[in-house]
């Protein structure tokens, strides 16, 4: 089935250490995106990407970082300069055309540091 | 920073009621996307628009592309209590390419 995957669902990290989250997508899609979402809250864009190696900061780059060198993939590595890191993140991924641009979600992973 | 304004931030509903809400901008946007969330999961696409003007529907739920641009609304009709959630407007900026821009979110809770 197509779609779009990020593992691990829950993630618990220690202070001071880096941890990448995964995401993963099937659908043909060039453009790829992470969301933040604290709770209550709306989406706050991380990075992202429109084609394989090349991506953009979005709106709180700070404390992140992720790398494109597959179209199928885009991990997003939660650093330790990341002051807040306990989060829901979500990534995203469209088609790269303007005025097509129905992104669409994977399951989340919800990260707590501890 | 959010260039979307979505309201209202959250609403009651009782079933069979119909819910509206909305997105406004000062920005010209390309598409307009709703979303549908439930608790801890990923946001679902619930309506894509494309052209000014445009009306579409998906069941019980109906979404227009503001004339103008920079606004669209979400109608859900005879609300059921699974309608339940977050909603999301999205729109893809004209200015920025593909980058999506989404607003606060509209909670919506059953009358108890």
């Amino acid at each position: 089935d197509g779609g779009i995957t990020q593992s691990p669902k829950y993630l618990f990290r220690k202070e001071g250490q880096n941890v990448t989250l995964s995401c993963e997508q099937n659908l043909n899609h060039d453009a790829m995106y992470w969301y933040r979402q604290d709770p209550g809250q709306g989406l706050r864009l991380i990075y992202y990407s429109q084609i394989v190696n090349d991506f953009q900061k979005g709106d709180i780059a700070e404390g992140y970082s992720v790398s494109r060198e597959k179209k199928e993939s885009f991990p997003l590595t939660v650093t330790s300069a990341q002051k807040n890191p306990t989060a829901f993140y979500l990534c995203a991924s469209s088609i790269a055309s303007r005025g097509r641009t129905e992104a669409f979600f994977g399951q989340g992973t919800r990260l707590t540091v501890v | 920073g959010q260039q979307l304004n979505q309201s209202p931030q959250s609403m009651f509903i009782q079933e069979g009621e119909d819910v509206s809400m909305n997105c406004t901008s000062s920005s010209i946007f390309n598409t307009w996307l709703w979303y549908k969330q439930d608790p801890g999961e990923g946001p679902v696409l619930l309506i894509a628009l494309y052209k000014a003007g445009e009306l579409t529907s998906n069941g019980r739920l109906t979404a227009q592309f503001g004339i103008t641009r920079k606004d669209s609304f979400l109608n859900i009709s005879a609300s059921i209590p699974s309608d339940v959630g977050i909603y999301f407007c999205a729109g893809q900026l004209e200015e920025y390419g593909n980058k999506l821009v989404f607003g606060a979110g509209t909670i919506l809770r059953v009358k108890s």
